[in-house]
């Protein structure tokens, strides 16, 4: 079945422009998250959503990012005025966990990266 | 959080076993233990995940020490699509929803031919 697919697969930005990158995830999936992956580590969570509660975002760097998900499927992570820091990959994950069972499975995007020039 | 210590890296022939170690010492008594696998240019995949008693799946087998300080992935037959980096990650309390994954460096494996 289909799996996870963000878009754009690359994206470069100058400077200071604003981006917004997509997230679709597996159907019936409950659980959405973000990762920040920098080159040469692993990836770093930024944001949860379960349904469209974004119910974690400690992991947001600074107020210039935001992420939504209106109607619990579809997410979108806008980056607002880039900053070279920013350069990495995107990655997303959905997972059926609903919040109450404990056992998860997250099934990740291939990502977007990000270069910011 | 608890941590995790992995090698960086490690080397392996092509089918011959592989045991890619995995340090916890700190692990909470309902920490679950995780594996997933990122290949190059992919986002990570799940490959096993276990509480106390060993696992086995089609992809991997999870052995896990008594004391559940340490643990060790254990991919058989180890093929060139194996190559990959592996993150062992600690699973945190079942009353906390949203389980982000908490990734450290992982260890590389580099499979010869």
């Amino acid at each position: 079945g289909a799996g996870v697919s963000q878009s754009p697969r690359y994206k470069v930005a100058k400077r200071g422009q604003d981006v917004a990158l997509r997230c679709d995830p597996i159907s019936g999936h409950v659980s959405l998250f973000w990762y920040q992956q920098a080159l040469g580590q692993g990836p770093e969570f930024l944001t949860y959503f379960q349904n469209e509660a974004q119910l974690d975002k400690s992991g947001l760097p600074s107020d210039r990012f935001f992420a939504e998900r209106p109607e619990g499927s579809v997410s979108t992570l806008k980056i607002q005025r880039t900053q070279q820091e920013d350069s990495a990959v995107y990655l997303c994950a959905s997972s059926f966990d609903t919040g109450v069972t404990y056992y998860y499975e997250q099934y990740f995007g291939p990502g977007t990266r990000l270069t910011v020039t | 959080d608890a941590k995790t210590t992995q090698p960086n890296s490690m080397e392996s022939n092509e089918e011959e076993p592989v045991h890619l170690p995995c340090n916890h010492s700190t692990i909470s008594g309902t920490d679950y233990i995780h594996w997933y696998r990122q290949l190059p240019s992919q986002g990570p995949e799940y490959v096993i995940h276990g509480l106390t008693s060993n696992v086995n799946n089609r992809m991997a087998s999870l052995a896990i020490a008594e004391d559940r300080k340490s643990s060790t992935l254990i991919l058989h037959r180890a093929t060139l699509r194996d190559a990959a980096v592996y993150y062992c990650i600690l699973g945190i309390s079942p009353n906390n929803a949203g389980n982000m994954l908490t990734f450290g460096g992982g260890t590389r494996l580099m499979v010869k031919p």
